[in-house]
């Protein structure tokens, strides 16, 4: 039972374009939500959280937005340089459950070309 | 730089066999998760220790087990090695707040 999905599993974007990465998920006792970015060999990153009370939170050129009524989030990234390149794991995790697990989607590859 | 490590970085094990793998962080986080992502998946939980107990364990066999230490570093235990156990085991750290850090992972590869 996949609950946090990443549906695309690679994008291509232009470098100084916008690249939209989007996730849904289905369990509706999710109340944060995270994205992580993974280069290889590495751990993941955090790059941004949204907080089910918000539906829009933004840090430099990444914004993530929530639509609870859909069970969708999507990360923007604008303009995309070349170093965003790398895997984008959306991350979902349910307070109510006293430990904080992070149920984690499959990740989307993202290429930025010059 | 989370100031989340990891060690080893990588090894190699039979099947049967016996493994420990260890996280520490720089900055006291009192909460350590540990993650096992298989290649081409994203990270699933294992289980979570705050204050050396463990408080929530995701889909995992016994054989997985772990530990706390007071000063918040942490060991995943396992046993009875099986060639499905070869992944990135990632860790996790916190402290209050919902973002969890990652350290560099340990990759094991199980023959």
């Amino acid at each position: 039972d996949q609950q946090v999905k990443q549906n695309s599993p690679s994008l291509s974007v232009q470098e100084g374009r916008i690249s939209i990465l989007n996730c849904d998920y289905t369990n509706s006792m999710f109340d944060y939500f995270l994205w992580y970015k993974k280069y290889p060999a590495e751990g993941p990153t955090f790059l941004i959280s949204i907080s089910s009370i918000k539906d829009k939170n933004e840090d430099g050129r990444f914004t993530v937005f929530l639509n609870k009524s859909a069970k969708h989030l999507s990360l923007h990234i604008v303009p995309s340089q070349p170093g965003d390149s790398a895997v984008y794991f959306c991350a979902a995790s349910d307070g109510n459950q006293g430990a904080q697990k992070l149920v984690f989607g499959q990740g989307t590859r993202l290429t930025i070309n010059p | 730089e989370t100031g989340v490590t990891q060690s080893p970085t990588h090894l190699i094990k039979t099947r049967g066999q016996q493994v420990t793998l260890r996280c520490s962080s720089q900055s006291g986080h009192n909460t350590v998760s540990w993650y096992q992502q298989a290649l081409g998946q994203g990270p699933q939980f294992i289980f979570q220790y705050y204050r050396e107990e463990e408080n929530g364990r995701g889909n995992f066999p016994p054989r997985f087990s772990g530990l706390q230490f007071p000063n918040y570093s942490s060991e995943l235990n396992v046993n009875a090695l099986e060639l499905d156990d070869s992944a990135l085991y990632l860790c996790a750290m916190r402290q209050g707040g919902e973002t969890q850090y990652f350290g560099p992972g340990t990759r094991l590869l199980v023959l």
